[in-house]
């Protein structure tokens, strides 16, 4: 079965810094790898997807992210944060079985942004 | 595009009730929708996949005579809590995932139901 890690619970970051967020997967064939994003109460919505090629996806909001195979890793990374970025991440693995993905869902990261 | 709505937004019920929340595709269709569970600070777990005009494939543990998942349409799916108690207070997450050639899914805004 498939798993993910999220390492960090909550990590802090000042506006304009650099920012990583660690993902590790497990899965046994190629995964299908997504970060979502979530404001409070609110749903969740997609930043960026790999499925195949490139191994840098870029995505929304100035994010990428990039598929390392031999570490297991899908790290999310954005130059320069800012405020509007405080909100909770989450990686998931997609498992396709033919006829629809079920998702793995990390734990997450909560991302507070200091001005 | 890919726009999904839940309906309601949040919902306040006495326990014994049923509360029924649907998840609409907006601007296409969806053969396969989800539902998910999230409980405060905590991450999403997947109830059951929702396949329209077939019955709902329930995750391990989920019962699927408490929550009636219906996907009567490729635009609407609806889950339904019956005989709701407190602990089935939560926030509930439904996605819709696009036709076949992709494999991504869609989240709705969420529902968050208070079981008094």
């Amino acid at each position: 079965a498939q798993s993910v890690t999220q390492p960090d619970i909550h990590i802090t970051v000042s506006e304009g810094a650099s920012l990583e967020l660690r993902c590790n997967y497990s899965y046994g064939a190629t995964p299908y790898l997504f970060w979502y994003v979530q404001s409070p109460g609110q749903g969740l919505q997609l930043l960026l997807k790999y499925f195949s090629g490139d191994t840098l996806v870029q995505g929304i909001k100035g994010f990428e992210a990039e598929f390392k195979r031999s570490q297991s890793s899908f790290n999310l990374r954005k130059p320069s944060v800012h405020w509007s970025d405080a909100a909770e991440y989450f990686c998931a693995v997609g498992s396709y079985t033919g006829t629809a993905s079920k998702l793995t869902f990390g734990t997450g990261t909560r991302l507070q942004v200091t001005l | 595009g890919a726009v999904v709505s839940q309906h309601p937004s949040w919902v306040i019920c006495k326990s014994g009730t049923s509360v029924k929340i649907e998840c609409r595709s907006l601007d296409f269709q969806a053969t396969t929708m989800f539902w998910y569970r999230q409980f405060p600070k905590q991450s999403l777990m997947l109830m059951a996949t929702s396949n329209e005009g077939s019955k709902a494939t329930y995750e391990q543990g989920v019962e699927k005579d408490k929550f009636l998942i219906n996907h009567a349409s490729l635009t609407l799916s609806t889950l339904t809590v019956t005989s709701a108690h407190p602990e089935d207070s939560s926030f509930y997450i439904c996605s819709a995932r696009l036709p076949s050639g992709t494999d991504t899914q869609y989240f709705g805004p969420g529902t968050r139901l208070t079981v008094l």
